[in-house]
């Protein structure tokens, strides 16, 4: 079973730019989850999207935004792009809170590396 | 915040058991102990989860207190692919993970 993927692996950008993030979660998962780990600190949480729907959202400014398609795979988008966006972010998919068995376990995939210069 | 507190960092011999100890005194009934590791820069990885009971997977046994003020995770013969940050969780199904600095284990040869 392929799990959950991100591209692209790397992304290099200039101040001012906005960034596009794509994730496509585990077959059958519905739920996806944006964290942010910049270098040296924990994750924190962004975004959390469950069939279609914006269901929480973290500490981050309106810059940060994302949306989540049918196939309920994702993006983050990143716009006006600032040096200390510079950061591993990670997506996490999960069957959601209307799945069953009722277990919402998180699943990560292995991250975008964004750089802002 | 986390409602986790664990030790910065721990040492273990390869092929010798890893404990890691949690404290999360303040649990509540209906919240779940969950247990992620995350190798250098990659994606956390799910290890183990458990609300009340012992638990035990392919991967580690999780063994949680009576009180559930506290749990330990058990690696029962560490190699050195587990060196990583174990990160300790509690959290309501449906809320969402707060990750803290976690525990970075090294095992050593």
């Amino acid at each position: 079973e392929a799990g959950v993927t991100q591209s692209p692996t790397h992304l290099i950008k200039t101040r001012g730019q906005q960034a596009t993030l794509r994730c496509s979660p585990i077959s059958g998962h519905t739920s996806v989850y944006w964290y942010q780990q910049a270098l040296g600190l924990g994750l924190q949480f962004l975004l959390w999207y469950d069939e279609g729907e914006e269901r929480n959202r973290g500490n981050f400014p309106p810059r940060f935004s994302g949306r989540q398609f049918p196939n309920y795979s994702s993006e983050l988008n990143v716009n006006a792009l600032e040096l200390e966006d510079s950061a591993l972010y990670l997506c996490a998919s999960s069957l959601g809170i209307t799945g069953y068995p009722r277990t919402d376990t998180q699943y990560f995939g292995p991250g975008t590396r964004l750089t802002v210069l | 915040d986390a409602k986790t507190t664990q030790p910065t960092s721990m040492d273990c011999a390869e092929g010798r058991a890893a404990n890691l100890p949690c404290n999360h005194s303040t649990i509540s009934g209906n919240e779940y102990v969950y247990w992620y590791r995350q190798i250098h820069s990659q994606g956390p990885q799910y290890i183990i989860h458990g609300l009340k009971n012992n638990e035990t997977n392919e991967m580690a046994s999780l063994i949680i207190t009576e009180d559930r003020k506290s749990s330990t995770l058990i690696l029962p013969h560490a190699t050195l692919r587990d060196t990583a940050v174990y990160y300790c969780i509690v959290r309501v199904y449906g809320q969402n993970f707060v990750f803290g600095p976690g525990t970075r284990l090294s095992v050593l040869p």
